[in-house]
């Protein structure tokens, strides 16, 4: 089992549309953070957080670590959400920090 | 642009040969991490700096790879020996020491051998 799973694995959406990613973990973390790729391969950074609930226009992130869960939630999708959508946990380790990431969700909105 | 920049973005090489990629940091960041992502895969931990030490290797990386920050600021990443299964996005990323700062992305390098 993977210490960071993601769900769904692929969504299609139309615009419009309100959009939920999943994220659990089952290690300790300092923090968790969502990715965003996109085709050709750069990732950007959306949020980066350790508690509670973040908001960035459209995209709204909240996390609950007693239940090792986060989400992403997209309100009003458009099809340049599509991408590819990565959690990614920040476990402290030897006086550093490790990311260990999910597989992604590949996320598809149509118009 | 003051974000990480990754040379070259595309690389197609012959099995066998010896490829080796450049990262440039955020300037102020102290630390520089390598990943190695396949396709449908999350990106995978390969090699971290701090400054110009290089703290931790996974043990993806092989004694077929080398990586080096000599001056503390950009890094290059070797791949000796290329092989198919070496055929992967790199993928750089800078971070400053405090954690709160995250992990900036560079574009990565799209390595293909043939």
């Amino acid at each position: 089992k993977n210490e960071v799973e993601q769900s769904p694995q692929n969504l299609t959406a139309q615009e419009g549309e309100f959009i939920t990613i999943n994220c659990s973990y089952s290690v300790g973390i300092s923090a968790l953070h969502w990715l965003q790729q996109h085709p050709g391969g750069g990732i950007v950074s959306l949020f980066m957080l350790s508690s509670g609930k973040k908001k960035h226009g459209r995209l709204i992130a909240t996390i609950n670590i007693q239940e090792k869960h986060s989400s992403l939630h997209i309100t009003a999708s458009h099809p340049r959400d599509s991408a590819v959508y990565i959690c990614a946990v920040a476990v402290r380790t030897s006086g550093t920090y490790k990311y260990i990431f999910g597989t992604g969700t590949r996320l598809k909105v149509l118009a | 642009d003051t974000g990480v920049s990754q040379d070259p973005r595309h690389k197609i090489t012959k099995r066998g040969q010896n490829v080796t990629f450049r990262c440039d940091p955020i300037s102020e960041h102290n630390r520089l991490y390598w990943y190695r992502q396949t396709l449908g895969q999350g990106p995978e931990f390969l090699t971290y700096f701090q400054n110009e030490a290089q703290l931790e290797k996974s043990r993806l990386l092989s004694d077929r790879f080398s990586a080096e920050r000599p001056k503390g600021s950009f890094s290059t990443l070797e791949i000796q020996r290329t092989e198919q299964g070496d055929s992967a996005m790199y993928l750089c990323a800078s971070s400053l020491a405090a954690m709160g700062d995250g992990q900036f992305f560079g574009p990565g390098t799209r390595l293909t051998v043939l």
